[in-house]
């Protein structure tokens, strides 16, 4: 097991819902990536923070956004929900931004939207 | 444009066989691979990486992985497999131009069933 925690484990909302997961990164980590993983799919890239600020964003629209506390510790927020959404959100800490860091993952949020 | 390509869905192998599992890579620059291992319901767990030197990389439980920059091919292989390897396995790419983490690619990944 890795020391990356994320809630709630599951969730569901409904269309036009917002919702906020939460990750906390492993000790010593100053580097949050978030993913997106759709049933059968690999993960993609939402975006990554690294000491607070964004650095380097995916292919997702605006209605995605993050933050990054002094701890270390992130939130993924996502508004106006819409059905596609519905997937595995995992979070990831790394000890530095970019990925030839080693990132290790939480075991993930399933939202599922209906 | 960067794609990485995991041509199994599945791939079955008997306890003790040697197992291989695929992946080719597409990008400009230099590439960077990594293979991940994800168990149900767990997020991905990091096996191994590619940045630069000798051409088999050594990871962790066993496994290996050639770069083959010729056939641009990563992939990844155990000499004896164990049940506790069924998984779900990813091949992941990154250009080294890029710095920044948004240019990660991952494939689309591969289940491992390794019978008794």
């Amino acid at each position: 097991e890795t020391g990356v925690t994320q809630s709630p484990t599951h969730l569901i909302k409904t269309r036009g819902q917002q919702v906020t997961l939460r990750c906390s990164s492993q000790s010593g980590h100053n580097t949050v990536s978030w993913y997106q993983q759709a049933l059968g799919q690999g993960p993609q890239f939402i975006f990554q923070y690294y000491r607070e600020e964004e650095n380097g964003r995916g292919n997702f629209p605006p209605r995605f956004s993050g933050l990054q506390f002094p701890n270390y510790s992130s939130e993924l927020n996502v508004n106006a929900l819409e059905l596609d959404d519905s997937a595995l959100y995992l979070c990831a800490s790394s000890q530095g931004q970019g990925t030839l860091y080693e990132q290790y993952f939480g075991p993930g949020t399933r939202l599922t939207v209906t | 444009a960067q794609s990485v390509a995991q041509p199994e869905d599945q791939v079955n192998v008997a306890e003790g066989n040697p197992l291989t599992v695929k992946c080719t890579y597409s990008v400009s620059g230099n590439p960077y691979l990594f293979w991940y291992v994800q168990y149900p319901n767990r997020g991905l767990q990091f096996l191994l990486k590619y940045i630069t030197g000798d051409n088999l990389v050594k990871g962790s439980y066993g496994f290996e992985a050639e770069f083959n920059k010729s056939q641009t091919s990563f992939h990844l292989k155990k000499p004896s497999a164990l049940v506790s390897d069924s998984a779900l396995y990813f091949c992941a790419v990154r250009d080294s131009r890029y710095s920044s983490a948004s240019k990660i690619i991952f494939g689309s990944g591969t289940r491992l069933s390794i019978r008794p």
